[in-house]
């Protein structure tokens, strides 16, 4: 069975805090996302990495990094959290061609006091 | 640009009768357009997708999508809900102009609501 996990289900930390949020794939897929979900905005897209080593950013990449040292690895850094990072962030991964479907994990509350 | 749009934030359905949960598309040229799940405090999980050949396409839990290039619209239909259909509903079309590879393009999402 696919799998995408995030390490964390749910993390509260205070403002200025470093924050890491870990994903691991195992369908060795090229493409990996990192996507915050906020109610009545639906998904954005933060970064996402089409190859180890590579990453792009996406739509709301402000307040954020990214690192891909393994292809089965994507994870997302919070230099200094603030309280407008609190959300759900979602992690995905897909194969390289267009007609694939993305495989998301369980998700990461983040709150941010 | 692309973009997809849900345009109801709720839809109330009676356990038994048919659903549907609306979705349209804008693309320039042929649309790759998915569907899919979200129950609460978890991830998404695909249902069905529609990449080209039969505008009817099946997927999971007895979900069907109607493909209508004519209304560019991609409308996600039961014939009979089930209270545990009751979740989040995410229409996405796949992004292949933006530069970022394989992303999709998610609508706001559309909560649905059985009732016994």
């Amino acid at each position: 069975d696919v799998k995408v996990t995030q390490s964390s289900r749910y993390l509260v930390k205070r403002t200025g805090e470093k924050v890491f949020l870990e994903c691991v794939q195992d369908m060795d897929h090229e493409n990996m996302f990192w996507y915050r979900q906020d109610p009545g905005l639906g998904l954005r897209l933060i970064y996402f990495s089409y190859d180890v080593k590579m990453k792009e950013k996406g739509d709301i990449p402000e307040g954020y990094s990214v690192s891909r040292e393994k292809k089965e690895r994507f994870s997302l850094i919070l230099e200094s959290a603030s309280t407008n990072q609190t959300s759900m962030y979602l992690c995905a991964s897909s194969s390289g061609h267009n007609t694939g479907e993305l495989f998301f994990g369980e998700g990461s509350r983040l709150t941010v006091l | 640009a692309q973009s997809v749009a849900q345009p109801e934030d709720q839809v109330n359905v009676a356990e038994g009768n048919p659903l549907t949960v609306k979705c349209t598309y804008s693309v320039s040229g042929n649309p790759y357009l998915f569907w899919y799940v979200q129950y609460p405090n978890r991830g998404l999980q695909f249902l069905l997708k529609y990449i080209t050949g039969d505008n009817l396409v099946k997927g999971s839990y007895g979900f069907e999508a109607e493909f209508n290039k004519s209304q560019t619209s991609f409308h996600l239909k039961k014939p009979s809900a089930l209270v545990s259909d009751s979740a989040l509903y995410f229409c996405a079309v796949r992004d292949i102009y933006g530069g970022s590879q394989g992303n999709l393009i998610f609508g706001k999402g559309t909560k649905l609501s059985v009732k016994p």
